[in-house]
């Protein structure tokens, strides 16, 4: 079965940093572009970040960038968020998605981890 | 990026069929046919029901369907069911090679 499972998130405070892990299974990892798509509470969906099956190309929406690094480990099937300089508006539950293929569709979710950024 | 524009809400009755729009730009919606459609109900994550416009990955129900006119895509559910009730969103691929949601829009099975 492919899954992601998502961990790393909880309470900072604004300027802190935290780092979320997501574990893969079930499918080729590297074969596989993937991306962390976040939420904030009561709001829609908003792309933050994506990287290549290969780890070599990087992607981030503009309100992260310099702050947040994607990158991926191929040999433990595992995607990282490096997320620095936190903000109260990076408040949200931050999901792992897999990409189907290219544009950037996604067919496989974890169940989200929440970051909470407040004082 | 701006996201894409879509109604907050819709509703229909059960049996009836919706269709809910999404209106992006001659930058993302207009230049590719990589528009994508997601499911979700409260709590859950998101499920995706339709990509590429109008392909169904294995498993979504056949009731939901995708098309694309200029820069509009639209989600079309036949049928409707109570299951159906969720929020939906829809996505596209941009020419500085990132997706853009919409504001996703909810629907109300009456």
């Amino acid at each position: 079965e492919v899954q992601v499972l998502e961990s790393g998130g909880g309470l900072v405070q604004p300027g802190g940093s935290l780092r979320l892990s997501c574990a893969a299974s079930g499918f080729t990892f590297s074969s596989y572009a993937m991306s962390w798509v976040r939420q904030a509470p009561g709001k829609g969906l908003e792309w933050v970040s994506g990287i290549s099956g290969s780890g070599d190309i990087t992607y981030y929406t503009e309100s992260v960038k310099g702050r947040f690094t994607i990158s991926r480990d191929n040999s433990k099937n595992t995607l990282f968020l490096q997320m620095n300089t936190l903000r109260a508006e990076d408040t949200a539950i931050y999901y792992c998605a897999k990409e189907l293929s290219g544009g950037w569709p996604f067919d496989c979710w974890g169940q989200g981890t929440l970051v909470t950024v407040s004082s | 990026q701006s996201a894409l524009t879509q109604p907050a809400s819709v509703s229909g009755s059960p049996g009836q069929s919706i269709t809910i729009s999404c209106t992006g730009t001659s930058s993302d919606i207009g230049a590719y046919n990589y528009v994508s459609w997601y499911q979700q109900h409260p709590g859950r994550a998101p499920k995706l029901m339709i990509y590429d416009v109008s392909n169904r990955p294995s498993g979504v129900s056949n009731r939901f369907s995708g098309s694309k006119s200029g820069n509009t895509a639209s989600l079309t559910i036949s049928g409707l069911q109570a299951e159906d009730e969720a929020d939906y969103y829809c996505s596209s691929y941009t020419i500085i090679g990132t997706p853009v949601f919409g504001g996703g829009t909810k629907l109300t099975v009456l």
